[in-house]
């Protein structure tokens, strides 16, 4: 079975752009989750999305969206892009939802940089 | 908020060496416990869990008890091989039905031949 992807792997954009990431989820898993990893703060939480609803959401500003489609597939948008977006973005799909009992399994990532 | 703790690195040890890299936890209710392994370059990988108080969690050797009372995660292996450097996370999913994971900020690992 495939594992999570993300695309594309690696992004360079420019102070005030934006951009779109995609994942799609292993194939029969239903929840997707986004990360934001950096050396400084880590690995932070972005948001949650089950049946084409957020379920949670992390402490970002609104420049940080999402969504999700009917096949599962995930994509996150970030807006106004500023230096500290630079960082490696990670998704993460599970079978269901409200179960913390579920593993998460993770994507390879898309490492962006703001220039 | 739940909040994950682990002991600081980088660590350095030799080949057969034994490992025990510490993590304790602060959570309300019953969250499930989670170590994760980052190879370079790659994504996270579930390296072993555990869902309730004593549970043990293994693979690939390794090792951690859920220890609510200590409210603690260690990660230990006997053994530890050049293939096992990477970047080792423990994390919590909360109690309450979210998927969110709150992680520790990771030890890297170097084992030396």
């Amino acid at each position: 079975k495939a594992g999570v992807t993300q695309t594309p792997r690696y992004l360079i954009k420019t102070r005030g752009q934006q951009v779109t990431l995609s994942c799609s989820p292993i194939s029969g898993h239903r929840s997707v989750s986004w990360y934001q990893q950096t050396p400084g703060q880590g690995l932070q939480f972005l948001f949650e999305y089950f049946s084409e609803t957020q379920r949670n959401k992390g402490n970002f500003p609104g420049r940080f969206s999402g969504r999700q489609f009917s096949n599962s597939r995930s994509e996150m948008n970030v807006s106004t892009l500023e230096l500290g977006d630079s960082a490696l973005y990670l998704c993460a799909s599970s079978l269901e939802a409200g179960r913390n009992t579920d593993t998460q399994y993770f994507g390879p990532g898309t490492r962006l940089t703001v220039l | 908020g739940d909040s994950v703790t682990q002991m600081e690195g980088p660590v350095t040890l030799s080949e057969e060496a034994f490992l025990t890299i510490n993590c304790t936890y602060t959570a309300t209710g019953y969250p499930s416990l989670f170590w994760y392994v980052q190879y370079p370059g790659e994504g996270l990988q579930l390296l072993l869990k555990a869902t309730k108080a004593d549970d043990k969690g293994s693979n690939k050797g390794f090792e951690a008890t859920y220890r609510k009372e200590t409210t603690s995660f260690h990660l230990e292996k006997g053994s530890v091989q050049v293939s096992d450097s990477a970047v080792y996370f423990c994390a919590l999913s909360e109690e309450g039905g979210s998927e969110k994971l709150v992680f520790g900020k990771g030890t890297k690992l170097t084992v030396n031949p």
